[in-house]
């Protein structure tokens, strides 16, 4: 079955630039999604169709994707962007999706 | 707004069926192209998408768990419901309702989630 590839976890300090990957075949063509979850609380979207962010989310929060590979990049880090981080897209057919992994960002 | 709400037995014996129902409020079911989806998460671990109904009535489901599984929807009482039948340990887990923001091309983008109901498989 479909599989994301993320890292574990990604530790950075505040200010700094976090970037959070995600590996899958079908990424060049299907879109990626990413979402964030903190401890006790419902994911949120922060980034849908690669790149776009839904309002409320801020600007420090950008996606892109190269290839087989898509990024989150968090632009000037806060502590309160600590939280566990999932990509999020679909098998070539469309049908099946699958969450990465998740990747554990610790910002201090 | 619209608003999810899961519900269902907190504990399940194994091999029996774990049944749930999202309770959707603030708009019907079936007003909008929506995809309706059952995501779950075992405890410390990560999430897991289950499948999907449409507003229409055709289903998705992840193939790990597709022999188990069953995704319905109850237009009458403005819900949609999860049936995993021959539960075991491993099913244990926060089970979350979420719905897609309805665009075409952006099926993954689920701006509304239910707070998530736990159940715990155990005899």
């Amino acid at each position: 079955s479909y599989e994301l590839t993320q890292p574990p976890s990604v530790s950075v300090s505040p200010g700094q630039t976090a970037r959070i990957t995600c590996s899958g075949d079908a990424l060049p063509k299907k879109y990626a999604y990413w979402y964030q979850q903190k401890s006790g609380q419902a994911p949120v979207l922060v980034i849908w169709q690669d790149s776009k962010r839904p309002s409320g989310i801020p600007e420090r929060f950008s996606g892109s994707t190269s290839g087989t590979l898509a990024t989150l990049t968090i632009s000037g880090a806060q502590v309160e962007d600590e939280a566990d981080y999932y990509c999020y897209s679909t098998d070539i057919s469309g049908n099946s999706w699958v969450f990465g992994g998740g990747t554990k960002l610790t910002v201090l | 707004q619209v608003l999810l709400q899961e519900s269902g037995p907190g504990l399940v014996k194994p091999s029996q069926t774990l049944s749930l129902t999202c309770t959707v409020s603030g708009g019907s079911i079936t007003n909008g192209t929506y995809y309706w989806n059952w995501i779950r998460q075992p405890a410390g671990k990560g999430l897991e998408w289950i499948g999907r109904i449409y507003t229409g009535g055709n289903t998705n489901y992840s193939p790990s768990l597709k022999s188990q599984v069953i995704i319905s929807l109850d237009t009458s009482k403005n819900q949609f419901s999860l049936k995993l039948r021959s539960v075991t340990a491993a099913d244990t887990a926060l089970y979350y309702c979420a719905r897609d923001t309805g665009i075409p091309l952006a099926r993954g983008a689920y701006d509304i989630w239910g707070q998530g109901t736990m159940v715990t498989v155990s005899s």
